[in-house]
């Protein structure tokens, strides 16, 4: 079974654009991920927020959470053509705890 | 450093033949994951080795699938025999150790039963 939710399904926009992708879960976490599947490829990790942050940076990425909302967003500045791929968040219950993928978000952008 | 390596990438069989994944992980990891992928969904945990025990093999159909981990280090997940409905790709995925967040995960599997 998903845990998480991801929103929209698919996105495209334009070179240049920022893409958000959103993601809603059910149960308590330890720590939310972001990865990235290009096309026929395995998942690369992306980021993780812990449930005591708020937001997280890492180049042109920026993950908030709300652990009230049980969600968590992700924000893609200045995008590129290399960004199109479909992006999954996976939530952490803790030590031992298996990780629970979302549905996914494919994004295209467009050049 | 060499990422996790999987072999085959894509295989092709008739239903009620079996088939086997082979899973490099990462040297020095402790942790290998074995995730089912359908089309269009995230991947599924099937089951996770802390070295060579399968310490959560929940999610793992037991009446066809099997898998192993000879010596903590490699890995190989069987199915006997395939149905139609095990269509999907076969990821593999190491971290350091339970405690590692993170997991780095191997290119897939896809298999096409038919």
């Amino acid at each position: 079974s998903q845990q998480g939710e991801e929103d929209p399904q698919a996105l495209s926009i334009q070179e240049g654009e920022n893409a958000t992708m959103n993601c809603s879960y059910k149960t308590s976490i330890n720590n939310l991920q972001w990865y990235r599947q290009n096309s026929g490829r395995g998942l690369v990790h992306l980021i993780l927020i812990r449930s005591n942050e708020r937001e997280k940076h890492s180049g042109r990425l920026r993950v908030t959470l709300d652990t009230s909302k049980k969600s968590s967003s992700l924000l893609i500045t200045a995008s590129r053509a290399a960004d199109t791929a479909s992006y999954f968040c996976a939530t952490d219950g803790g030590y031992g705890n298996k990780l629970v993928f979302g549905a996914g978000t494919i994004l295209r952008v467009k050049s | 450093e060499a990422g996790v390596v999987q072999s085959p990438r894509y295989k092709i069989i008739e239903k009620k033949q079996p088939v086997a994944f082979w899973c490099n992980p990462i040297s020095g990891h402790n942790t290998l994951y074995w995730y089912r992928q359908n089309l269009g969904q995230g991947p599924e945990l099937l089951i996770r080795y802390e070295n060579e025990e399968a310490v959560d093999d929940s999610q793992l159909p037991k009446d066809r699938f099997s898998a192993e981990r000879l010596k903590g280090v490699d890995s190989t997940l069987k199915i006997q025999p395939a149905e139609l409905g095990d269509s999907a790709v076969y990821l593999c995925a190491s971290s350091l150790d339970r405690v590692s967040e993170t997991q780095y995960f191997g290119p897939g599997t896809r298999l096409l039963v038919l």
